[in-house]
Formats: C-alpha cells, structure tokens, sequence
C-alpha cells in the first residue's frame, strides 16, 4: 500500500546537467512538500503547494524549482546541480487541515558527479 | 530560527534499557513532533503533542512538553534492537489551512544494541 511514491530511488547526474525527481501520492492530500536532508542534517523545507498554490521558503536557492501538475503528481527541478545539491530529497504530503502529521516518501538520493 | 536542537546527538544502549532524547526550541509553536528515520529512509511519524498538552503516550513512547522551557523529551522504553535510527523532532509553524510547515531538529541517532 504505496501511499508516497518517489521516483528513482538513486539518482546519478552531472555538474549543471538539469534533473527532475518526482513525487506521487494516493492519499488525495492536498498539501506536497519537497525536503532536502543533507548527510547527518535535519531535513529542510524547500517548498510546499497547498492545492496549486506555491509556498516557496525565503532561503531557497532559484536553482531549484517545483511544479505540481495536479493532486497526485509533484516535481522538484534542479536546474543546474552543483556539487552542493547531493542529499536526499524527500517528498511528504499532508491533508491541509490544523495541528497535523505529515507522510513522507522514502526519498530520493542524488549524486552529483 | 526556530529550528530544535536535540541531545545527545548519538545514545548507544542494550535492549531492553529505555532511551530518552531531548528536544529544545526557540519561539512559541502550534505542536512539537516526533519522527523517525531508518538509514537511508524516509521519516515517519511516530507522535504529535499540542502546545496546551504536557504529556502523550503511544505504546512504548513517551513524550513530554514543557512549554515554559520549551523542551520537550521522547522516552522509549524496553528498547528493541528494531529501534535502532535517528530520532527526529519538529516544530510546527503551520498558519491552519495551509498545512503544517515543519522546521526538523538535527537528530538523535540511537542504537540499541541486542
């Protein structure tokens, strides 16, 4: 019973070679998060979308850049990788509703070459 | 920045002992929340605690809530050698209908060795 879906698990690309990961879920929510998780950090919020409106976070590099193409899909873009942007890269949803929890797939780890 | 911060960084115990990580924050919040992260995973959500609530259990999980010291504490008790991960907890800076916007701690690791 998948509920949120991330696609590769493993993703291998070249210094400014754009890359695209996705996100999927089956739970309807209405909220999707994008996560950077560097090596031994805590996850930090890139963006959310509640519905299809775009929550961008202030120190979020314009490097990286989402797309959410209806309620089931989501995309984080990075359009030129540096060295810097390998992490893992995780996608969790949630209801939009007060005080609640958040599903989080298994991520996704890019290696920047 | 309201980003927690947790200790001890890394607990290392026998199974069966109880492990207790702590959290601490900066500014008044909407609820604290506990996560955990199996190597090379995604997080689940293990419990959430509201800032009028002081204390939350959940099967071996206990965790508490002092807003005046903005602190909070997750006790795992009969620890299994299955706990082994890092432990995160997060604050929630959510504004209602928008969701729930999570600022992570940097993590406990904990091993529970059989």
């Amino acid at each position: 019973d998948a509920m949120v879906i991330q696609n590769p698990r493993y993703q291998v690309t070249q210094f400014g070679k754009p890359v695209t990961l996705s996100c999927s879920q089956t739970l309807n929510h209405n909220v999707m998060y994008w996560y950077q998780q560097k090596s031994s950090q805590a996850p930090k919020l890139l963006f959310h979308y509640y519905d299809k409106d775009f929550n961008n976070e202030a120190d979020t590099p314009d490097n990286f850049q989402s797309r959410r193409p209806n309620t089931s899909f989501c995309f984080l873009d990075i359009r030129s990788p540096g060295l810097g942007d390998a992490a893992m890269y995780l996608c969790a949803t949630s209801r939009g509703t007060y005080q609640e929890t958040q599903y989080f797939g298994p991520g996704t780890r890019l290696l920047v070459l | 920045s309201q980003q927690g911060e947790e200790d001890p960084q890394a607990l290392s115990i026998q199974e069966g002992e109880n492990a207790t990580m702590n959290c601490s924050y900066k500014t008044s919040i909407n609820n604290l929340q506990w996560y955990r992260q199996n190597s090379g995973r995604g997080l689940v959500h293990l419990i959430l605690i509201r800032s009028n609530e002081r204390e939350k259990h959940s099967g071996r999980l206990r965790v508490t809530l002092d807003t005046s010291k903005k602190s909070s504490s997750l006790l795992i008790t009969a620890s299994r050698a299955a706990d082994t991960a890092s432990y995160f907890c997060a604050t929630d800076e959510g504004s209602g209908t928008s969701g729930s916007r999570l600022t992570f701690g940097e993590g406990t690791q904990l091993t529970v060795n059989p």
